[in-house]
């Protein structure tokens, strides 16, 4: 069945370092892909949203060029975290949508720590 | 802009009695959907349950089954005949009817089920 895999599951960096994300879509296209924070203890925070073959749509107070969203593809998108710093450490989990559907698949998540 | 209110941080209840979660939510929006995400210790977000506004049925999933009031704004969740397995963090979560739009989630509430 449709699933989305996401890699790594966990990582841990350097601060300074570049950390890339990628989530793809199993057995379903996702047009859109939506890219979640998650803080422990807290609920999901929405960081963008990207839409296949074109720029991500950044919600408010998220840095567009540290955290780069490429959605080349209706099966992979990638989040990169630029110069990750201690701030950045967190689950990082994505959605990806069916176009025009509303089934949602989620990822399993990323656990980033940044030393 | 809307808004998902989940009132109950914490809550615990014995094994197989019967429990109730609650959430708010707000919207100028007619048509949406309406969900019931689990997410236990491994972090996979889980669908529980998911109710289409315009259907006034309430949806249920086997011990799932929401009360969804649409005039009060309200979605809640219960789960009767509680398991051990039921012990997780469950989000109340809101989506414009479009499939590509964006999942709005509440802060959750983290449920234990005690032996």
């Amino acid at each position: 069945g449709a699933v989305v895999s996401q890699h790594p599951s966990w990582v841990i960096c350097k601060s300074g370092t570049s950390v890339k994300i990628e989530c793809r879509s199993l057995d379903f296209q996702a047009t859109t892909m939506f890219w979640y924070r998650q803080f422990p203890k807290q609920s999901l925070m929405l960081m963008a949203t990207s839409n296949e073959g074109s720029k991500a749509t950044y919600e408010q107070g998220v840095e567009k060029d540290k955290f780069l969203i490429n959605h080349a593809s209706l099966t992979l998108s990638t989040l990169t975290v630029t110069s990750a710093h201690p701030e950045d450490s967190s689950f990082y989990i994505c959605l990806g949508v069916a176009g025009g559907e509303e089934t949602q698949y989620f990822g399993p998540g990323t656990r980033l720590l940044v030393l | 802009a809307q808004t998902v209110t989940q009132s109950q941080p914490e809550m615990s209840v014995q094994e197989a009695e019967t429990v109730t979660l609650s959430c708010t939510y707000d919207t100028s929006e007619n048509n949406y959907y309406l969900f019931w995400y689990k997410q236990p210790p491994s972090r996979q977000m889980i669908l529980v349950i998911r109710q289409e506004a315009y259907k006034q049925q309430n949806a249920t999933e086997n011990r799932f089954s929401v009360n969804f009031q649409k005039a009060a704004k309200s979605f809640s969740l219960k789960i009767s005949d509680s398991q051990l397995g039921d012990t997780a963090m469950y989000f109340c979560a809101f989506m414009k009817l479009r499939g590509d739009d964006k999942i709005i989630f509440g802060k959750g509430t983290r449920l234990h089920i005690l032996p």
